[in-house]
């Protein structure tokens, strides 16, 4: 089955500073890969995915990720972060052939002024 | 278009009780799946609903029990309630008509649950 590791549980950066938070995957068959975000008191809202073709996905608020199949990662990134963007944020996979969504612990970015 | 709403928004339970969520999929969209979110852990799949049966299942014991409605409205029960089983409990929908990994879930906002 697949599985997801998120590698930092906690990023705290200043505001208007780039920010990476890391995804790593581990399956034996093709995937496809997701990032959610949890802002307080909500459920979780998709940010990107990926499916097949270009391994740069781009999603809302200026996030963007990269999937690189031979490190099975695949990271998100923004430019430059905002105060709004303080939240939970989940990697998830899931396997073309089940219903099973998997997803990681979570990285809980917080921006500070 | 409505989105994913969910009832009631918390409740507390006693041990060996039992507790029944629910859960209306957005318009359109006739798959429901559950997740479990314990404090500080990512959602944990319980088990998906399409076409009012059961279309997959994570890890829980039977004592975990769904139910979808013609109209694709869903029912968490859980039985026989455990300490353990204090979590934020959360409801998606999706579609087309059959899952196939590359369909985005619409979450609702949640029902906490805290078992005392």
């Amino acid at each position: 089955a697949q599985s997801v590791t998120q590698l930092d549980s906690q990023v705290p950066v200043f505001e208007e500073a780039p920010v990476e938070l890391r995804c790593n995957y581990s399956s034996s068959v093709s995937v496809y890969l997701f990032w959610y975000v949890q802002y307080p008191n909500q459920g979780l809202q998709l940010l990107l995915k990926y499916l097949s073709g270009s391994t740069l996905v781009k999603g809302i608020n200026g996030f963007e990720a990269e999937f690189n199949k031979s490190q099975t990662s695949f990271h998100l990134r923004k430019p430059s972060v905002h105060i709004s963007d303080t939240a939970e944020y989940f990697c998830a996979v899931s396997d073309p052939n089940n219903n099973d969504m998997r997803f990681g612990a979570g990285t809980r970015l917080t921006v500070k002024p | 278009e409505t989105g994913v709403t969910q009832s009631p928004t918390h409740l507390i339970k006693t041990r060996g009780q039992q507790v029944t969520l629910r859960c209306s999929s957005q318009s359109g969209h006739n798959t429901v799946s559950w997740y479990q979110q314990a404090l500080g852990q990512g959602p944990q799949f319980i088990f998906q609903y399409y076409r009012e049966e059961e279309n997959g299942r994570g890890n829980f014991p039977p004592r975990f029990s769904g139910l979808q409605f013609p109209n694709y409205s869903s029912e968490l029960n859980v039985n026989a309630l455990e300490l353990d089983d204090s979590a934020l409990y959360l409801c998606a929908s999706s579609s087309p008509a059959t899952y196939s990994g590359a369909n985005v879930l619409t979450f609702g906002a949640g029902s906490r649950l805290t078992v005392l």
